[in-house]
């Protein structure tokens, strides 16, 4: 089966320690992007990958790390540098502009 | 922020009534696209509708767009009580970046 995989399903981080999310795809998208969504809201752009070695910051980048080493990989450092990291993350794919975006089922974060 | 706004925040309504839902944007755009997403889960592409396009329909669901107000509307007809969920609109704009960026979304409640 096709799809966009992300784990954990939750994740909980300790306050100072880093963490990385997971996001994985079988589509063969050249672009991916991470959102993130707080409760009621939106979802925000944290950075997204037009290509392999390739990414650029989305709106609220700050405390965030990312890197595209692989097509079908595009995993997402929250690190210490985020104060308020406790969100659903949400990992999406495409084709290009032209072309709808598909979305793994999250990864729910809360800082204990 | 280059987030557009959906128009209501929430709406409650009858099954077998209709539901409208409009969305506003500010930036030129390539193409506008219509997302659902249940409660805790990921986005589902709906409909995508392009930018030299005045109306699309899929099944229940009929969006229209007007470049020239920087709107489209969303509409279900006959809705059910499965159709509760968050609907968000998003868009790539012009700048040629694979940048996709969502609005904040209207919560929809079909009362059986």
């Amino acid at each position: 089966d096709g799809g966009i995989t992300q784990s954990p399903k939750y994740l909980f981080r300790k306050e100072g320690q880093n963490v990385t999310l997971s996001c994985e795809q079988n589509l063969n998208h050249d672009a991916m992007y991470w959102y993130r969504q707080d409760p009621g809201q939106g979802l925000r752009l944290i950075y997204y990958s037009q290509i392999v070695n390739d990414f650029q910051k989305g709106d609220i980048a700050e405390g965030y790390s990312v890197s595209r080493e692989k097509k079908e990989s595009f995993p997402l450092t929250v690190t210490s540098a985020q104060k308020n990291p406790t969100a659903f993350y949400l990992c999406a794919s495409s084709w290009d502009r032209n072309t709808e975006a598909f979305f793994g089922q999250g990864t729910r974060l809360t800082v204990v | 922020s280059q987030q557009g706004e959906e128009d209501p925040q929430a709406l409650s309504i009858q099954e077998g009534e209709n539901a409208t839902m409009n969305c506003s944007y500010k930036t030129s755009i390539n193409n506008l696209q219509w997302y659902r997403q249940n409660s805790g889960r990921g986005l589902v592409h709906l409909i995508l509708i392009r930018s030299n396009e005045r109306e699309k329909h899929s099944g229940r669901l009929r969006v229209t767009l007007d470049t020239s107000k920087k709107s489209s509307s969303l509409l279900i007809t006959a809705s059910r009580a499965a159709d509760t969920a968050s609907y968000f609109c998003a868009r790539f704009d012009q700048t040629g970046a694979n940048n996709l960026f969502f609005g904040t979304g209207t919560r929809l409640t079909v009362i059986p």
